[in-house]
Formats: C-alpha cells, sequence, structure tokens
C-alpha cells in the first residue's frame, strides 16, 4: 500500500460542477501539499496545510489530522480547470515529500 | 521575487551517454534545493535534496548523482545512462525544510 493514496485517478466533470478529490495518507506528516500539474509538466503549488481549511479563490483545501485525510474541492469549474492534482505530504522528520499518484482532472464545456 | 530555471526543457539520449542537468534560482539566497523525477505513469520520487553548498542528501540509490557547485545551482548528472532513466525531472526550491516547495519547468528525458 502507498503511504499516500489519491482518489479518485480520474474524474470527468461538466462545467460548473463542484468537485472533490481525496488523498488520504499512512504516516506521521508535518505538512500536505496540493499541487497542480499542468499538461506541458509544469507543476503549481495550490495549498500547504496542517490543519484545518483554506481557501484560494476556488478552491478549498481541508485537512483531518486525526483521520489523516484532506480533500481538495473546486467550485464552479472550468475547462481551464483541467489538470492533474497531486497531493504530498511531508514526513514528520526530514526534508522528504511523499506523493499521491496524481487525479486526472477534466473539466468539458 | 524568485524565479527557477531548468534546462534544457527536453532531451533525448542514447543509452550509455552522460547527463547533465542544470537547474538555477534567482532572487533568494541559500534555498533548499530538490531533484525530482516522473516516471511515465508513475508519482514524482524524490531523488536528491541539499541545504547548502556541497551539501547533497541522496533518498534513492540509482544510477544518478547530483551536485551543489554554488548557492544557488543545482546540477544532476550521470555517467552512463540507463532506459529506465528515462522521465520528467523537476527541480524545486524552498525557504528552508518547513516552508512550500516551489517547482521549476522540468526536463524531459527520453533514453533511447
Amino acid at each position: 500500500k502507498n503511504e499516500v493514496e489519491q482518489s479518485p485517478q480520474n474524474l470527468t466533470a461538466q462545467e460548473g460542477e463542484f468537485i472533490t478529490i481525496n488523498c488520504s495518507y499512512s504516516v506521521g506528516i508535518s505538512a500536505l501539499h496540493w499541487l497542480q500539474q499542468h499538461p506541458g509538466g509544469g507543476i503549481v503549488s495550490l495549498f500547504m496545510l496542517s490543519s484545518g481549511k483554506k481557501k484560494h479563490g476556488r478552491l478549498i483545501a481541508t485537512i483531518n489530522i486525526q483521520e489523516k485525510h484532506s480533500s481538495l474541492h473546486i467550485t464552479a469549474s472550468h475547462p481551464r480547470d483541467s489538470a492533474v492534482y497531486i497531493c504530498a505530504v511531508k514526513v514528520t522528520y526530514g526534508n522528504k515529500l511523499v506523493f499521491g499518484a496524481g487525479t486526472i482532472l477534466r473539466v468539458k464545456s | 521575487s524568485q524565479t527557477i530555471h531548468q534546462w534544457p526543457a527536453t532531451l533525448v539520449q542514447p543509452v550509455g551517454s552522460p547527463l547533465s542537468l542544470e537547474c538555477t534560482v534567482e532572487g533568494t539566497s541559500n534555498p533548499n534545493l530538490y531533484w525530482y523525477r516522473q516516471a511515465a505513469g508513475r508519482g514524482l520520487q524524490l531523488l536528491f535534496y541539499s541545504v547548502g553548498i556541497g551539501q547533497i542528501s541522496s533518498e534513492v540509490p540509482q544510477n544518478l548523482s547530483a551536485s551543489r557547485p554554488q548557492d544557488r545551482q543545482f546540477i544532476l548528472s550521470s555517467k552512463k545512462l540507463l532506459l529506465s532513466d528515462s522521465g520528467f525531472y523537476l527541480c524545486a526550491w524552498s525557504f528552508d525544510s518547513y516552508n512550500e516547495q516551489f517547482f521549476g519547468p522540468g526536463t524531459r528525458l527520453t533514453v533511447l
């Protein structure tokens, strides 16, 4: 079993839909990251959080430390949101980030 | 503001040839630097990280090596490439171990 599991692996949505991507982890962490990878490969950091909830525009990230679970929500989805969304956890000790396999999101107009 | 550069953007190399990928960061001093690889259909994997000049930590034993000859320069190398070295290589930086990482544009390496 991977230390970081994401679901779903693939997600197709209609423009305007509310989207949720889930991330579960099995190791002790100091922080969790949500990243967005565009088709060309470039990666953008969306959020880094260690508790509670963060919001940026139409994106919301939540984390439940006790349940070792995080969710990324996209409200009013748009085709430009189409990308791979990656969950990564910073393990408690050291510099290491452990990555999930990613969720491929496609938003159709 | 800080920027991170990687080159080349794409590279096609024969098996057994050497490799040198370069990453530089501008606009900050003494950053943490990281090399990641994303193999086809797989998640990102940390290869090396550095907290200072000449300080390299390797996460995964492999055919690759890294060097940090200057404060804001991180180089990924190989003496002899293998087919399994193909993938997307990303450099990243952070202010320290506690802050988020910022990724470069990546280098797509194909070993034939």
